[in-house]
């Protein structure tokens, strides 16, 4: 166990929907990344939030978008989907500081998520 | 931008063989690396860390890694591995001093029969 939750393990939505993930950090963490693991495929990342704002993202499109809170739990939202967004999404929270980013990310188990 | 290769696609060995799982990275700068796990079932977990100093670094569950600089390598090796050791294997880059965009490679399949 790591501390990360992410919810729902499972979904099923048709293309053109809009979908919402949720994550909550590990407790005493402050920094979120988001990531795709495509079937056969390593994680490929969205983007991080530290501290309620974006700072760093991957090659992926608007249309993914993502939230911070002021917990530090975090969403990441797709509109539009497509087939090619069905995949595992994975959270990884860590503790970002005076050190900077060099610090363990801490995963969660992912949402599977199916477009048809 | 950073990539990482992972040459052994799906790797079959006997217990009590050795392990050897290859990993090259390309980025003009400097790195951090990592190996992470992924056990059937189960979340991603970080085996061993490389960020600066002795380049070979020992981990967790008996793994180790060396970092050869002028290869841009950074291989994982056990001695002697045991069937729950059966997992995928993921190695990751992480340019030093930015945020933490972690490139995974795309994974070895290992599979060790008792």
């Amino acid at each position: 166990e790591t501390g990360v939750t992410q919810s729902p393990t499972h979904l099923i939505k048709t293309r053109g929907q809009q979908v919402t993930l949720r994550c909550s950090s590990q407790s005493g963490h402050n920094t979120v990344s988001w990531y795709q693991q495509a079937l056969g495929q390593g994680p490929q990342f969205i983007f991080q939030y530290y501290r309620e704002e974006e700072n760093g993202r991957g090659n992926f499109p608007p249309r993914f978008s993502g939230l911070q809170f002021p917990n530090y739990s975090s969403e990441l939202n797709v509109n539009a989907l497509e087939l090619d967004d069905s995949a595992l999404y994975l959270c990884a929270s860590s503790l970002s500081g005076l050190r900077g980013w060099e610090n363990e990310a801490f995963f969660g188990q992912g949402t599977r998520l199916t477009v048809v | 931008a950073q990539s990482v290769s992972q040459h052994n696609h799906h790797v079959i060995l006997s217990e009590a063989a050795s392990l050897e799982l290859g990993c090259n990275y390309s980025y003009g700068g400097t790195v951090n690396l990592f190996w992470y796990v992924q056990y059937p079932g189960q979340h991603l977990q970080l085996l061993l860390k490389y960020f600066s100093g002795d380049p070979l670094v020992k981990g967790i569950k008996g793994f180790e890694a060396e970092f050869i600089k002028s290869k841009f390598s950074f291989n994982l090796r056990k001695p002697s591995v045991q069937w729950s050791d059966t997992a995928e294997y993921f190695c990751a880059v992480m340019p030093s001093g930015g945020y933490q965009k972690v490139t995974f490679g795309t994974g070895t399949k290992l599979q060790v029969i008792p």
